[in-house]
């Protein structure tokens, strides 16, 4: 079946350091991919997304592209703030299907 | 707009009880989904609902029940709690054909 891997947190960075959180998929066809964020106490939001091959999502200063060659929508954020810190989860959906499926998460910590 | 609501945010039940959980989307959105966030499974689909219809089932047990009213708002039922249900409980929305989903702030049950 489809599914998602991303890279096993925690991970700790000081203010304005770059971000990558790896994200792998496995799927048939040709899902979208999303990133979604959970602060503390909270649901999930989303993030960004991509819907096709070579598709660059942003918001709020993160950006991943969906590599199809790779399987991959690695999460990239040149600068990170303290309020950054959340969990952060890549997720895809099967056109045709209204399931999404989530890596595990990435528990993100900016210290100032 | 207001976002996707769910209530209650919090409940505490005893082993072999029953619960109801409330989702109300956003306006429009006819596409309801549950999902089941704990610290060892992450998140896992439960189920959809379209139109009072339920489209798509996850792998849990009979005892995870669901249902959708004409005005889109929906419920979802467990019954005879086991501690193992303990866990936040994730309604998301969407728009027919919209790509994203947005979620509510989760019920967090605790079962003892």
């Amino acid at each position: 079946g489809d599914s998602v891997t991303q890279m096993e947190g925690p991970v700790t960075l000081s203010e304005e350091a770059f971000l990558t959180i790896n994200c792998t998929y496995t799927a048939t066809g040709y899902p979208s991919l999303f990133w979604y964020v959970q602060y503390p106490g909270e649901g999930l939001q989303l993030l960004l997304k991509a819907t096709k091959a070579d598709d660059k999502g942003s918001n709020k200063g993160f950006e991943a592209t969906y590599r199809k060659e790779t399987t991959s929508f690695h999460l990239e954020k040149g600068s990170v703030q303290v309020s950054d810190s959340a969990v952060y989860f890549c997720a895809l959906n099967q056109g045709g299907s209204e399931k999404l499926v989530f890596g595990k998460g990435t528990k993100l910590t900016v210290n100032p | 707009k207001a976002g996707v609501t769910q209530t209650p945010r919090y409940l505490i039940k005893t082993r072999g009880q029953q619960v109801t959980l409330s989702c109300s989307p956003i306006s429009g959105h006819r596409s309801v989904s549950w999902y089941q966030q704990t610290p060892g499974q992450g998140l896992q689909f439960l189920f959809e609902y379209f139109s009072e219809t339920q489209r798509n089932k996850g792998n849990f047990p009979g005892r995870f029940s669901g249902r959708q009213f004409s005005n889109s708002r929906s419920e979802m039922n467990v019954s005879t709690l086991e501690l193992g249900d303990s866990a936040l409980y994730l309604c998301a929305s969407r728009e027919a054909g919209g790509e994203g989903y947005t979620f509510g702030s989760g019920t967090r049950l605790t079962v003892v």
